[in-house]
């Protein structure tokens, strides 16, 4: 199985702080057909998960323009330019070029 | 608007089966693969079982080979995971997603699986 490493397990930002969440993978991501299945979702408090960014740096439609995605190969980052209170929870990567699997979270908390 | 809506879920004894159901709407459910993905308590989320658009190919992790099966009804837009010789750890939080970019999910059902 593809193993995500998700650092760091915890953050703690301010309102306005830009952090980074990294998401390095055991195998390669690139699949075959030169598609990348990296994806990042938010996991708020008591709610399913929602997707931020797709194939590795795409913005979903209705997300904030303040989350980017990049990376290649193994090694993957979530930016958020700017933390906003909503943007507490838990962040996860997740893979679907292999068998999926999910990074094992990163809490983000507010100061 | 697309809705994923899991029912089904509920307390089970060890050795016991249950069948969950994911009743689809405000897209082309046959068009996508689907998925089911659970969450343990206070734990992370862990993907178990992906069917293919037709259903002709089913994928799963290996702990739950043999004794989970996803099955899908595309005229009723509805996915399906029968559950069997369920055991404690499997005591989770089920959603069904769309497996193409896990960009929807249902609210999810709550399985206990205890004596």
């Amino acid at each position: 199985d593809v193993v995500l490493t998700q650092t760091p397990p915890t953050l703690s930002a301010t309102i306005g702080q830009s952090v980074s969440i990294s998401c390095r993978s055991s195998q390669s991501l690139l699949h075959s057909n030169g598609n990348t299945y990296l994806n990042w979702l938010l996991q708020r408090p008591g709610q399913p998960p929602q997707l931020l960014i797709y194939l590795v740096s795409r913005l979903e439609s209705g997300v904030p323009n303040r989350f980017s995605g990049s990376g290649s190969g193994t090694d993957f980052t979530l930016k958020i330019s700017g933390v906003e209170a909503e943007d507490l929870g838990v962040y996860y990567c997740v893979q679907s070029t292999h068998a999926p699997t999910f990074g094992s979270g990163t809490k983000l908390e507010i100061k | 608007e697309v809705q994923l809506v899991e029912s089904g879920g509920g307390l089970v004894q060890p050795g016991r089966s249950m069948k969950l159901s994911c009743a689809a709407s405000g897209f082309t459910f046959s068009s996508f693969p689907m998925a089911w993905v659970r969450q343990a308590p206070t734990k992370g989320l862990e993907w178990v079982a992906t069917i293919s658009t037709s259903g002709g190919s089913t994928y799963y992790r290996d702990s739950v080979k043999g004794r989970f099966t996803i099955s899908r009804d595309n005229a009723k837009s509805t996915l399906y995971l029968q559950m069997n010789s369920l055991r404690s750890e499997d005591t989770a939080t089920y959603y069904c997603t769309r497996e193409r970019g896990f960009d929807y999910w249902g609210q999810g059902v709550m399985v206990t699986v205890s004596s």
